[in-house]
């Protein structure tokens, strides 16, 4: 079976600082991998994808940066975190032979820039 | 860019009501999800439907397609407290590797 990882799970970061969020996925080839950014209690913001190695789509400009450095590792990064910066991470999944675009996310990671 | 708007935003309802939640677009979908999200945690895929006027049932929890794959909704027959959670609807395009999410209904079922 397959399964996503994603860590850390919170995370309280100062203004200016690094950032590093990672995800992995077990039990599967050749996913095409998300990033989101959720408010709370709100949808989800597609912030990257990607459908291969060292191949990322960016949807939204930021500050933040993606990439994928295995076939089942995705990494979000940042030089330098703003206040703004703060939310719900989520990584997906999905499968390529999977024609109806069912995503699969993992836990999340909370991240409160300060 | 392609907008779902779900709506109500926010539903708290009583131990046994029934309610439905509602997922609309101006744009034509491949196929619709539906997730439910706890607090802290990455939303589950609760079903998917991809043909219009298709009816899936999954215990208390009925999802339709709308004939014009347009719209969806969400009814949940007798809530119980453990249905609490955000709801999310969404789409796909059949050209795009992405999907497009809904706002979210927050409902919280109390006993």
């Amino acid at each position: 079976s397959q399964t996503i990882h994603q860590w850390p799970a919170t995370l309280v970061q100062p203004v200016g600082s690094p950032l590093s969020l990672e995800c992995t996925v077990e039990g599967t080839s050749n996913p095409n991998l998300y990033w989101y950014r959720q408010a709370a209690g709100r949808g989800l913001q597609l912030l990257f994808y990607s459908v291969g190695i060292g191949q990322i789509s960016s949807e939204v400009p930021q500050n933040l940066s993606a990439s994928r450095p295995q076939d089942r590792q995705f990494i979000l990064s940042s030089k330098k975190l703003l206040l703004s910066d703060s939310g719900f991470y989520l990584c997906a999944w999905k499968r390529l032979a999977l024609s109806y675009n069912e995503q699969f996310f993992g836990p999340g990671t909370r991240l409160t820039v300060l | 860019t392609q907008l779902l708007e779900q709506s109500p935003q926010f539903l708290s309802i009583q131990e046994g009501e029934n309610l439905t939640v509602y997922c609309n677009s101006s744009s034509v979908f491949s196929s619709l999800q539906w997730y439910r999200q706890e607090p802290g945690e990455g939303p589950v895929l609760l079903v998917t439907v991809v043909t219009g006027g298709e009816v899936k049932k999954l215990k208390r929890l009925t999802f339709q397609f709308g004939d014009a794959r347009k719209d969806s909704s969400l009814h949940i027959t007798a809530a119980q407290p453990g249905d609490t959670g955000l709801y999310l609807c969404a789409g796909a395009r059949s050209s795009a590797r992405q999907l497009t999410f809904g706002s979210g209904t927050q409902l919280t079922v109390l006993p």
